[in-house]
Order: C-alpha cells, then structure tokens, then sequence
C-alpha cells in the first residue's frame, strides 16, 4: 500500500463547475496535510495545509480533512482554465524522527472552457 | 526574501561526470529538504537537514549522493559518476520546523546523455 494515494486523473471539470481532489494516507499518526498545484514543467506551489478535522476555506480553495477515514480532499470552486495543472497531495507525520513531506503522484486536472 | 532559490535551473551533463546543485533557503527557516521527482511522479523524498545537520537520508538514496549545509544556511546536492537514471528534476524546500509549510524553489532539471 502507498503511503500517500491519489487518483492519477485526468480529471475534467468544464469552467465553473466544482473541481473535486481526494487522497487518502497510510500513516494513521499523521499530522500535517499539504495541498500544491504544479503546472508542467514547474515545482510545487503551495496552496492549501490543513492540520484538523473539518474544513478550511480560501478563497476559491476548500480542503477538507478526515482522520479517522484518512482522507483528506480540495474543492475547487467556480473552475478557471488557469486552475489546469498537477494537484499533489502532501503528508507529514510529525512526529519526531519522521518529519518528511510524503507526496502522491498527483491527479492532473483539466478544466474545459 | 524572495523564496527559496536553487542553481543552476538546467543542467546537461556527459554520464560519468559529477555535478552539484546549490539551494537558498527562506532565510528564517531551519528546515531544508531535497526531492527528486520524475515525470509523472509526485517529488521522492531524498534528504533533509534542521540547521546543520543531516536528521534523515533516504535508503534509495545511493552512496554516489551527498548532501551538505554546513552553516546551517544553503545547501548542495552532489551527484558523483552520473548515470542516466538520475535524469530528473532534483527540488528544493524549505520550511521553519517540522510539519508545517514547505515552500519549493524553482528546481533544477538535470538531464544525463
């Protein structure tokens, strides 16, 4: 099993709608929960961390967080072409001694104009 | 301080030949990890150092990749007798501790022929 999982995609979403993003994580101890988009050919861009259950919202980004199901989500709201790119879901245990970003593989978004 | 910085942002290099990045962190943070990733991957773990010292080395990690931050400051990737394997983006971050925002630089693309 993947520490960090992800559906690989491609996802489309047409222009407005809500672009949906889950990943779910092996590590129950885990503590910290990263969102980045990479556009091709680009590093990783943080947009969203979360560290407790429930929502965070900003702006258009929402991620949410489960820890008794493992999961951890984005939605995206009201979809722009610009939103078209690789969204990596990131882990961190926390705890000491194993402190390292752990990365999915990405679902790699299209948004349909 | 604006982000994280890695030198240089391409290089071509004959198989067999050494080569090292550099990487400037955010200039508060302690935290200074290095990732790999290839195409259609999410960035792999390699290393990374609190300050000065190295608190954790990955075991795909060969013995032909060193890593240093000697000051606790920058730091440098080295990668001894390239193979074409190692062919990837080598990534750069930075964070203030453990488990909390990671910010990445730009990358450095490495191709070996």
């Amino acid at each position: 099993q993947k520490e960090v999982e992800q559906n690989s995609g491609p996802l489309s979403v047409p222009e407005g709608a809500i672009a949906s993003l889950n990943c779910t994580y092996s590590d129950r101890g885990s503590q910290s929960f990263f969102w980045y988009r990479q556009y091709s050919g680009k590093s990783p861009e943080l947009i969203m961390s979360i560290y407790s259950n429930g929502d965070k919202e900003d702006g258009r980004f929402t991620a949410q967080l489960n820890k008794a199901s493992q999961y951890v989500s984005l939605l995206i709201r009201d979809s722009q072409p610009s939103d078209s790119a690789t969204y990596l879901c990131a882990v961190n245990p926390s705890n000491f001694g194993n402190e390292k970003l752990t990365f999915g593989t990405g679902t790699r978004l299209t948004i349909i104009p | 301080d604006t982000g994280v910085s890695q030198d240089p942002r391409h290089k071509i290099t004959k198989r067999g030949q050494n080569v090292t990045f550099r990487c400037d962190p955010i200039s508060e943070h302690n935290r200074l990890y290095w990732y790999r990733q290839t195409l259609g991957q999410g960035p792999e773990f390699l290393t990374y150092f609190q300050n000065e010292a190295q608190l954790e080395k990955s075991r795909l990690l060969s013995d032909r990749f060193s890593a240093e931050r000697p000051k606790g400051s920058f730091s440098t990737l080295e990668i001894q007798r390239t193979e074409q394997g190692d062919s990837a983006m080598y990534l750069c971050a930075s964070s203030m501790t453990g488990g909390t925002e990671a910010f990445f630089g730009q990358g450095t693309r490495l191709t070996v022929v």
